[in-house]
């Protein structure tokens, strides 16, 4: 079946840079996405990627896909404490719905 | 652009009551709604898929009867928890999707959530 896989959680010093990683399986999945969570609130796109790309950067943010072995990364340089949150990939699957992996809790430390 | 908004953000009820969420597309209109519900430390649940002016498509396991969507608009969709038990405490999330005509592809924005409590 379909599935998105995430580790749970990570910690990070500010300004190391950060790399979550997530796997899928939906070799059909057109795009992947990676979406934001703060406490409290909704998810805010962060930056998605089309599958027949390797790679995307956008300010601090750089996405690897590795199409071949279905694995997405997330690295985010300089982290910085408002990037403490819960980061969840996601792939597009049939009929433009979303599925989303289980989300990585971020913990910058001073 | 692409701002979804919800309301209430926060809405505390009494058990066999009924509560209704707004889903709002404000500047622009929505392809399609989705309504999600996450538990704590978990991932978001598709509950059900919604186009204006359709029935809603819900998925696996939702009680469309309890659950009702109701489409009215390209930027309104809303979500009634009918006789709500404390078991349908939760967050409830909606998105709304547009065509992105960089992907050629529907990408989907969300609201910032409603918090139920049903006590």
């Amino acid at each position: 079946g379909e599935d998105v896989e995430q580790s749970l959680f990570l910690s990070v010093r500010e300004g190391d840079s950060s790399v979550i990683n997530c796997t899928y399986t939906d070799s059909s999945s057109t795009y992947l996405y990676w979406y934001k969570q703060e406490p409290g609130a909704g998810l805010q796109l962060l930056t998605y990627i089309f599958s027949n790309m390797d790679m995307k950067q956008d300010q601090r943010l750089t996405v690897l896909l590795n199409k071949k072995d279905k694995h997405l990364s997330l690295r985010i340089a300089d982290t910085q404490t408002g990037d403490s949150a819960i980061y969840f990939c996601a792939e597009s699957g049939r009929r433009g719905k979303l599925q989303f992996g289980a989300g990585t809790q971020v913990v910058v430390t001073p | 652009g692409a701002v979804v908004s919800q309301h209430p953000s926060r809405v505390i009820c009494k058990s066999g009551t009924s509560v209704k969420i707004e889903c709002r597309s404000l500047d622009f209109q929505a392809t399609t709604m989705f309504w999600y519900r996450q538990f704590p430390k978990q991932s978001l649940m598709l509950m059900a898929t919604s186009n204006e002016g359709s029935k809603a498509t819900y998925e696996q396991g939702v009680e469309k009867d309890k659950f009702l969507i109701n489409h009215a608009s390209l930027t309104l969709s809303t979500l009634t928890v009918t006789s709500a038990h404390p078991e349908d405490s939760s967050f409830y999330i909606c998105s709304a999707s547009i065509l992105t005509l960089d992907t050629s592809t529907d990408t989907q924005y969300f609201g910032p959530g409603t918090r139920l409590t049903v006590l």
